[in-house]
């Protein structure tokens, strides 16, 4: 069964536009670790954020922000005034603990910033 | 600080070979992930690696296999190689398990 669920495959937006990437999980665990990582076109995953699932604190990193819903489930993601440099691939995924720490990756979300 | 450091960075074979692929964690890490992210499919998670012992591994077939060392150093071999393992396969490690993985680089293979 699918764990995360990123249903955008693409987005394109214009420079300096507000952009939110969804992510839904499915778990049945009480404790689990949410995460969002950001592919360039270079390759490398680059960590942005982590959530523990107690942590349903709504959370802020300059034009980044990420928005934790346990009740539906998701934990998207918003970039504000959107910049080129922005443009990459941006993997939501779930740290289950009960599941030997699997951790298991969403398909991804290609975002392109034009200017 | 050095990141993760993944050796090599291309790598050409025909199917049938075996492939070696190295990958050194951050200094301190204890764990070491493989991921394989093949074209259109994410990134799916290979194995697990932990104070030299394999923890976990994903749904691969028994011919992907690897080993940690006493540095925590780790490599992934990936034998009786087949046109559908052409990926790029990433390295990861971490702290603990409460702590995000920081990613490598990846190797790319290219199997002929």
């Amino acid at each position: 069964a699918q764990k995360v669920t990123q249903a955008q495959t693409e987005i394109s937006v214009v420079e300096k536009e507000d952009v939110t990437l969804d992510c839904v999980y499915e778990t049945r665990d009480t404790t689990y670790y949410l995460f969002w990582y950001k592919q360039p076109p270079s390759g490398e995953l680059v960590f942005l954020i982590r959530r523990n699932s107690f942590d349903e604190q709504n959370e802020i990193s300059g034009r980044y922000s990420w928005n934790f819903q346990k009740s539906t489930s998701s934990f998207n993601f918003t970039i504000t005034a959107s910049q080129v440099v922005d443009s990459a691939v941006y993997f939501c995924a779930l740290r289950e603990t009960y599941n030997n720490n699997d951790m298991r990756f969403g398909a991804g979300t290609r975002l392109t910033v034009k200017p | 600080e050095a990141g993760v450091t993944q050796s090599p960075t291309h790598l050409i074979k025909t199917r049938g070979q075996q492939a070696t692929l190295r990958c050194s964690p951050i200094s301190g890490h204890t764990s070491v992930y493989w991921y394989q992210q093949a074209l259109g499919l994410g990134l799916q998670f290979l194995l697990w690696y932990d104070e030299g012992e394999e923890r976990n591994r994903g749904n691969f077939p028994p011919r992907f296999s690897g080993r940690q060392f006493p540095n925590y150093s780790s490599e992934l071999n990936v034998n009786a190689l087949e046109l559908e393992d052409s990926a790029l396969y990433l390295c990861a490690s971490s702290l603990n398990l409460d702590q995000p993985q920081h990613f490598g680089d990846g190797t790319r293979l290219s199997i002929l």
